[in-house]
């Protein structure tokens, strides 16, 4: 069964230091997203992205997040000045003609 | 806007029925989606429903939807050890179809 591959699965960082989080969704998917869920709370939309371009971001991505469709294949966050408030799990996912595939996740810890 | 909510906690013994509840606040959802998340591990889809059925029937899983209540329910039959985790119910609203998810209800299944 096709899956959205992410890595690293543990990523741990130094605030203020960049971040690339990287994702590749099923190959034959055209719509692309971030979630992302703190510990203990709900998952929350991050960005969705189409035809290469954002469609829609809510409030949570600032202009520290970007997100980048560099090949065919690959899917990536890049968050650029992390902070201690961004420590939560990533998670990408893709849809198709049958729903969302979401990745199994990059848990993020920002000390 | 669209808002999910669901019960934090259900605990039951194992060989009993599990059913947990979701309600959400815009009746113009286009699916509606039952994930199941282990400790540690990724959102596994487990069955999802079109909003223009009232129930769908997945082996040991039963969706109900009551749109005139908006209210989503997941039964799951037998319940064992193995279905400890915690279930998310999320809602696809808007163009771009972004999930909306509620806040997770645990399981606990009880030898």
């Amino acid at each position: 069964e096709p899956e959205v591959t992410q890595t690293p699965s543990h990523q741990v960082t130094q605030m203020g230091q960049e971040v690339i989080l990287r994702c590749v969704p099923i190959s034959n998917h055209l719509y692309f997203y971030w979630y992302r869920q703190i510990l203990g709370q709900k998952v929350e939309f991050l960005v969705s992205f189409y035809n290469n371009e954002i469609s829609e971001k809510s409030e949570i991505f600032d202009d520290q997040f970007s997100v980048e469709r560099p090949d065919g294949s690959n899917f990536t966050l890049k968050i650029r000045s992390t902070k201690l408030e961004d420590s939560a799990m990533y998670f990408c996912a893709s849809r198709g003609d049958y729903g969302y595939t979401f990745g199994s996740g990059t848990r993020l810890t920002v000390v | 806007g669209e808002d999910v909510e669901q019960s934090l906690f259900l605990s039951v013994r194992e060989g009993d029925s599990s059913v947990i509840n979701c309600t959400y606040t815009d009746s113009s959802s286009t699916y509606l989606y039952w994930y199941k998340q282990e400790p540690g591990a990724g959102l596994q889809l487990l069955t999802y429903i079109f909003s223009n059925m009232d129930m769908k029937q997945d082996q040991r899983l039963t969706v109900l939807l009551n749109k005139k209540d908006k209210h989503l329910s997941l039964r799951i039959a037998d319940t064992q050890t193995g279905d400890s985790a915690i279930y998310f119910c999320a809602g696809q609203w808007g163009s771009q179809g972004n999930l909306i998810f509620g806040k997770g209800t645990k399981l606990s299944v009880k030898p």
